[in-house]
């Protein structure tokens, strides 16, 4: 079965610290993966997205995420957290091929400690 | 503001009531989704439109409906709603040019639906 995984519900980094927010997946194929981010009350905003050739993809607010095809992974990072960047995020895969379907991670709340 | 448009904000009703969920796309976007979100189940993809057809269905009740309509904008309907139904319904758009990689999609800000 195709899923997301993001294996920690919450993480907490000091303010300026750099943070990671782990995501990895199995889907048949290849797979498009995607980064969103939903502040309290609001939708969902993409931050970013691989969809083929460098590994490292960067995004919006200084995000940056690594596709690592042999670990399956795809992990969001930034080298120094804002309080601001406090929110819920979310992994998400789309397979290649074969279908259109969304799978979304549980999402991880990231608390930026001041 | 993504520029995709969600009515109602909030609907409060009750069990075996039937409900109807709107969302208006970006302008020019080609594509609508609707997903769950929910505290037990995280956000779930129900069913993608593109250009007034079904695309793609996920994890959608057969309780659950939903269409697209000539000018894009599309409608969820639920009926003989559940406790369990209570979620943040949130509808997203894309462009979809025609390229075989997936444009993004831009969220809506969601309609909670409380049911009694």
């Amino acid at each position: 079965a195709q899923s997301v995984a993001q294996p920690e519900d919450q993480v907490n980094v000091a303010e300026g610290n750099p943070l990671t927010v782990k995501c990895t997946y199995s889907v048949s194929g290849n797979p498009y993966l995607f980064w969103y981010v939903q502040y309290p009350n609001r939708g969902l905003q993409f931050l970013l997205k691989y969809i083929t050739g460098d590994n490292l993809v960067k995004g919006s607010y200084g995000f940056e995420a690594e596709f690592n095809k042999s670990q399956t992974s795809f992990h969001l990072k930034k080298p120094s957290a804002l309080v601001s960047d406090s929110a819920l995020y979310f992994c998400a895969v789309r397979p290649a091929s074969g279908t259109y379907k969304y799978i979304f991670g549980t999402g991880t709340r990231l608390k930026v400690l001041a | 503001d993504s520029g995709v448009t969600q009515t109602p904000k909030h609907l409060i009703t009750a069990t075996g009531q039937r409900v109807t969920l709107r969302c208006s796309p970006r302008s020019g976007d080609l594509s609508v989704y609707w997903y769950q979100q929910s505290l037990d189940q995280g956000l779930q993809f129900l069913i993608q439109y593109y250009n007034g057809e079904e695309r793609a269905k996920g994890n959608i009740l057969e309780r659950f409906s939903a269409q697209q309509f000539p000018d894009l904008h599309s409608e969820l309907n639920l009926s003989s709603l559940e406790l369990g139904d209570s979620a943040l319904y949130f509808c997203a758009s894309s462009v979809d040019s025609g390229r075989a990689a997936p444009d993004t999609q831009y969220f809506g800000p969601g309609t909670r639906l409380t049911v009694l």
